[in-house]
C-alpha cells in the first residue's frame, strides 16, 4: 500500500482568489503521479499524469508540477471560479495500480 | 461515446442478502478495477483485474468477490453484505496510464 497523504483536507477560497495545495507520496519506486477532479454525484476526471521529476502540467487555469526527489506535488488554480468547486484527488501509480490520497476539497465562496 | 457504466446507481438492502453491481466498459481496456470510497479515507481497491479469467486482491478484497469473464464486465459481487460495506463504490478501466471511473454506486447495508 502507498501512502499518499494530501493537505488540507478542504480550503474555502473567494472567487478570484488563487489557491495550492499538496500531495505527498513515497519518493522510492516513483512510477506516476495523477491529479483527478471529482465532483459530488459523477465520476471522478482525469486532470494530469505526470511522470518526470520538474514536470508541470496546465489545463485553463489549473496547473500542477512534480517533485519525485522529495516526494510531493502541487495543484494550483489560478483565480478560482464556483465551478472549480470539487473534490481534488491524487494518486500514485505503480504499473496499474492507483494508490488515492483521501483528497482536498475546494469549495469556491462568489 | 468512451465510457465506464456502473449499475445500479444507489442500492439500499439487507445484511445478509447476496448482491451484485455491475461494471461495463466500451473502450475495449484489459485493465479493470473496484473501489470503495469512505470520508477521510481516500479510493481504497477492493478488486482489480489485468485481463480475462486474471483477477486478484487489492487492499481492502474481505467480503467481495469478482468475476471477469469477458473483457468488458467486472461485477463487484457481496456474497453476505454487511452493514460495514456501506460505502460509495467506483469501478475503473484503464489504459496506459489513464483510468477512466464510472459514476460511482451509492450502496446503504442496513
Amino acid at each position: 500500500i502507498l501512502n499518499v497523504e494530501q493537505s488540507p483536507q478542504s480550503l474555502h477560497v473567494q472567487e478570484g482568489d488563487s489557491t495550492n495545495f499538496t500531495c505527498s507520496f513515497p519518493s522510492s519506486n516513483f512510477y506516476a503521479l495523477h491529479w483527478y477532479r471529482w465532483e459530488t454525484a459523477k465520476s471522478p476526471e482525469a486532470l494530469f499524469v505526470m511522470t518526470l521529476n520538474g514536470d508541470e502540467k496546465k489545463k485553463g487555469r489549473i496547473s500542477a508540477t512534480l517533485n519525485t526527489k522529495e516526494g510531493y506535488s502541487y495543484l494550483y488554480i489560478k483565480g478560482s471560479q464556483p465551478e472549480d468547486s470539487a473534490t481534488y484527488l491524487c494518486a500514485q501509480s505503480n504499473d496499474y495500480k492507483l494508490s488515492f490520497g483521501a483528497g482536498t476539497t475546494v469549495t469556491v465562496r462568489a | 461515446e468512451a465510457q465506464v457504466t456502473q449499475n445500479p446507481r444507489y442500492l439500499i438492502t439487507v445484511t445478509g442478502k447476496k448482491l451484485t453491481v455491475t461494471c461495463s466498459q466500451n473502450m475495449n481496456h484489459e485493465y479493470m478495477s473496484w473501489y470503495r470510497q469512505d470520508p477521510g479515507l481516500g479510493l481504497r481497491q477492493i478488486y482489480y483485474s489485468m485481463n480475462v479469467e486474471v483477477t486478484d486482491k487489492g487492499d481492502v478484497p474481505e467480503g467481495y468477490k469478482v468475476s471477469r469473464k469477458e473483457k468488458r464486465n467486472f461485477p463487484l459481487i457481496l456474497e453476505s453484505p454487511s452493514p460495514n460495506q456501506t460505502s460509495l463504490y467506483f469501478c475503473a478501466s484503464s489504459f496506459g496510464l489513464e483510468a477512466f471511473f464510472g459514476q460511482g454506486t451509492r450502496l446503504t447495508v442496513v
